[in-house]
């Protein structure tokens, strides 16, 4: 079945410090979302992208939707003390037909230190 | 708009109890999904909805049912709860692809 293979699992990094984060699948993904979720809270989406090769931005964070359309890379600038949480990719289960049903990685938890 | 809202925030039930998780939205969204999250592995969906009256099963359906008869509201039923659906239970709609959560149910099976 699909799965979304999300790395590194967690990061101690110290503000000020940029963060890469990627997240690749044996499947192809036609969307790719990148969500951040701090704790007691639902996920929050941060990205979307939905073509081959974009590249986008939503102020230090960058995503791109890989070539392959198997994998897909966030990346954090200047990371600062509010970019604690977990992130999360996901993308459309099955054929995408839907946009009500999402698969999503186990998360990278990003800790930083002041 | 309150967004997607979830009730109740906290429960805990003996096994083989019932119960109701209700979720509803206000933003006249299409597509209504519920998820569970567990501790490293991610939030899986159980049960989505494309529109009133339609419902299909997700990754892990097994032990919750649903039902869709109003575009606002998507109630997740645990018939006979069991420890195995100890878990944090995420609600969600969307309209154009973009998924907005509800704050979540925390459920405990003792």
């Amino acid at each position: 079945g699909q799965q979304l293979n999300q790395s590194p699992q967690s990061m101690f990094i110290q503000e000020g410090e940029d963060v890469s984060m990627n997240c690749t699948s044996s499947s192809i993904f036609n969307t790719w979302l990148w969500y951040k979720q701090e704790p007691g809270e639902g996920p929050v989406l941060l990205i979307a992208l939905y073509k081959a090769g974009e590249l986008t931005s939503n102020g230090r964070l960058t995503a791109q939707f890989g070539i392959t359309r198997k994998d897909s890379f966030l990346n954090i600038s200047a990371s600062i003390p509010s970019d604690v949480g977990i992130y999360f990719c996901a993308g459309p289960l099955g054929d995408g037909g839907s946009q009500g049903n999402l698969i999503f990685g186990k998360g990278t938890k990003l800790s930083v230190k002041p | 708009n309150a967004g997607v809202t979830q009730t109740p925030k906290f429960q805990v039930l003996k096994t083989g109890q019932s119960m109701t998780l209700q979720c509803a939205q206000d933003m006249n969204h299409e597509y209504m999904s519920w998820y569970r999250q567990d501790p490293g592995m991610g939030l899986r969906l159980i049960h989505y909805s494309v529109g009133a009256g339609i419902t299909d099963q997700g990754e892990v359906p097994n032990g919750y049912n649903v039902s869709r008869s109003t575009t606002e509201d998507f109630p997740l039923r645990l018939l006979s709860a069991a420890p195995s659906q100890t878990s944090v239970y995420f609600c969600a709609s969307s309209q154009s692809g973009e998924q907005f959560f509800g704050p979540g149910t925390r459920l405990t099976v003792l």
